[in-house]
């Protein structure tokens, strides 16, 4: 049984394309994240939801939208691709908002043609 | 922003040997903890070590918290091939985020 389950694992798109990853888990935690890789692998985390409201919004475009339909799914919907959204997306639960142990997906990697 | 940064970027190691890596960070924290992540795959949680605590060992695995540096260290004893992967420091803090680094790749030769 997989904890955190993200779909689609492989993702290859156009620019200016809309496209969305799902995020799933199974663990009854109460808060999900979404973290973006980089090629270099540093890991920034984009958002966060407890509970289905939102904790935490980092400085990021608002091309990127999140939601979350209830706590055990946080999806993410990127507009209008750009070649920069390139990466591995990671989602994350953990059991409260405090940040103790995070329990990540297998990533979705996006590559932006 | 990146809050904590590990030492060095990549290591190389025979079997058998000890890894060390250093991870550096900027502000108060609540706790520091320790991930791996094998290539193509999530991050795995090693280990967590809370501000007030200034050692702890799981398995193979040791920690140091110094927070008068704002530095920790993970130890890995009798490296195995198993053990090539990136390891992540992140640190928790009161805003409720988890921030990593850019890790330390550690390739363990047989």
């Amino acid at each position: 049984d997989t904890a955190v389950s993200q779909t689609p694992k492989y993702l290859v798109t156009q620019m200016g394309n809309d496209k969305s990853i799902k995020c799933e888990q199974n663990l009854g935690h109460d808060t999900m994240y979404w973290y973006k890789q980089d090629s270099k692998k540093f890991l920034k985390i984009m958002f966060s939801y407890n509970n289905k409201e939102l904790i935490i919004n980092e400085t990021v475009p608002n091309r990127f939208s999140p939601k979350s339909p209830d706590k055990a799914h946080l999806n993410l919907h990127i507009n209008s691709l750009e070649l920069g959204d390139s990466a591995v997306y990671f989602c994350a639960s953990s059991p409260s908002g405090e940040p103790g142990e995070l329990f990540f997906g297998e990533g979705s990697r996006l590559t932006v043609l | 922003s990146q809050q904590g940064e590990e030492d060095p970027q990549a290591l190389s190691i025979q079997e058998g040997e000890n890894a060390t890596m250093n991870c550096s960070y900027k502000t108060s924290i609540n706790n520091l903890q320790w991930y791996r992540q094998n290539s193509g795959r999530g991050l795995v949680h090693l280990i967590l070590i809370r501000s007030n605590e200034r050692e702890k060992h799981s398995g193979r695995l040791r920690v140091t918290l110094d927070t008068s540096k704002k530095s920790s260290s993970l130890l890995i004893t009798a490296s195995r091939a198993a053990d090539t992967a990136s390891y992540f420091c992140a640190t928790g803090s009161n805003d409720y985020k988890l921030s990593f680094g850019a890790g330390t790749t550690v390739t363990v030769r047989a």
